[in-house]
């Protein structure tokens, strides 16, 4: 079955730490990858996506995520985080056979300032 | 310019009554998604539409749902004889074609459900 799994539920960092949150996708040939972010009280927003082309790819406010297709993985990183961080993070995926989006049940990210 | 809206925001509704959610999609989108997010959890699937093709209603957990959608506008997500583990917030997207393809999705605010 077409499933995404983010392993890491509740992620607590303090400020300037480094951030990786997991991202896995079951097989399902070629697919579209994304991060979405819930910051407090606010709706979904993209943060970036991949189609093609570049396996890292870079999104808004610092965020990066790399492609391995070989680990069917897609994390999503910072280098450094910022209070301003502290949101859900959703991983979603969608198959090119079908049209629509699958997302992961989210990570919790909460920035100690 | 105006972003999705879905009303009502919040409904509290007794068992076994029947509720009806609206999404307004953002003008000109022709795709339209529903899902169910349960408190804890993460985004559940539950319909797609777009444009004139029949609707993708893959993720819909139950015949106590349907959704409507008339075009590119308005869409209404019914449940019918609510139950409480349909509590949730029900979200709405829009893109401009199906979101498989290099298309945003731009997410409402959500209706949080909550049958007593």
């Amino acid at each position: 079955a077409q499933s995404v799994s983010q392993h890491n539920h509740h992620v607590i960092l303090s400020e300037a730490a480094s951030l990786e949150l997991g991202c896995n996708y079951s097989y399902g040939g070629t697919v579209n990858l994304f991060w979405y972010v819930q910051y407090p009280g606010q709706h979904l927003q993209l943060l970036l996506k991949y189609f093609s082309g570049d396996p890292l790819v870079k999104g808004i406010k610092g965020f990066e995520a790399e492609f391995i297709k070989s680990k069917f993985s897609f994390n999503l990183r910072k280098p450094s985080v910022q209070w301003s961080d502290t949101a859900e993070y959703f991983c979603a995926v969608s198959y090119s056979s079908a049209s629509k989006i699958i997302f992961g049940s989210g990570t919790r990210l909460s920035i100690r300032p | 310019g105006a972003g999705v809206s879905q009303s009502p925001s919040n409904k509290v509704t007794e068992k076994g009554k029947d509720v009806e959610l609206r999404c307004d999609p953002i003008s000109g989108h022709t795709a339209l998604y529903w899902y169910r997010q349960r408190l804890g959890q993460g985004l559940e699937f539950l319909i797609y539409f777009q444009g004139n093709s029949a609707p993708d209603k893959s993720g819909l957990p139950s015949d106590r749902f349907s959704a409507e959608r008339t075009g590119e506008s308005v869409s209404t997500l019914t449940i019918q004889r609510t139950q409480q583990e349909d509590s949730a917030v029900y979200l709405c997207a829009s893109s401009l074609a199906a979101a498989g393809g290099p298309y945003e999705q731009y997410f409402g605010p959500g209706t949080r459900l909550t049958v007593t």
